[in-house]
């Protein structure tokens, strides 16, 4: 089972700043937090991830509570392109098999 | 970030037929790959893990007679589908975890129909 709860659903308008909670709050010391999207009928593309400090790359900023219980994945200007599923997943790094929850599905809105 | 491919995209066969499903790293070996389906409307299962020079290990549920994995090269592992039917009809990923990185990358996706 998945270790992370995400809102199944999210709006957001173009041009604004869109953030997108999720909660793992049984995360272990050396998990990180993923995050994909799938765009309709594609496979998973990495966006971002981290393990304690937050992290920003030219797709998404991804901000980690101190307890590191909770996550915010945010993309500072939405274009309708990011309308997808997008996955908080908690993982150790390597060869392990990636446990998909049901995602958060964002709608961008002109 | 590295690049994993899939081929075929999409492929419609008739029942009783076997698909071969192929995922290729294409810069970069992988000792592992995944294999996952997802069902319309429903997130991503994980099948089996495919390690190179190795049996796979299945997901429980998962037949291992029905689908056969094989990791003959560190850039290919293939997916072959056995006697298919409609209720194998899914979308089909792939992923690989590239050596010395945190991430792991996937491919675009097969779509089988089983008609």
């Amino acid at each position: 089972d998945a270790k992370t709860t995400q809102p199944p659903s999210m709006d957001c308008a173009e041009g604004r700043a869109a953030n997108l909670p999720c909660n793992h709050s049984t995360i272990s010391g050396n998990e990180y937090v993923y995050w994909y999207r799938q765009i309709h009928s594609q496979g998973p593309q990495y966006i971002i991830h981290g393990l304690k400090n937050n992290e920003t790359n030219e797709m998404a900023s991804l901000i980690i509570t101190e307890d590191r219980k909770s996550s915010t994945l945010i993309l500072p200007h939405a274009t309708l392109r990011d309308t997808a599923v997008y996955y908080c997943i908690v993982s150790t790094a390597g060869n392990t098999p990636l446990v998909f929850g049901k995602g958060t599905r964002l709608s961008v809105i002109a | 970030g590295a690049v994993v491919s899939q081929h075929p995209s999409w492929v419609i066969c008739k029942s009783g037929t076997s698909v071969k499903i192929e995922c290729r790293s294409l810069d970069f070996q992988a000792t592992t790959m995944f294999w996952y389906r997802q069902f319309p409307k429903q997130s991503l299962m994980l099948m089996a893990t495919s390690n190179e020079g190795s049996k796979a290990t299945y997901e429980q549920g998962v037949e291992k007679d029905k689908f056969l994995i094989n990791h003959a090269s560190l850039t290919l592992s293939t997916l072959t589908v056995t006697s298919a039917h409609p209720e194998d009809s899914s979308f089909y990923i792939c992923s690989a975890p590239p050596p010395f990185q945190e991430t792991q990358y996937f491919g675009p996706g097969t779509r089988l129909l089983v008609l």
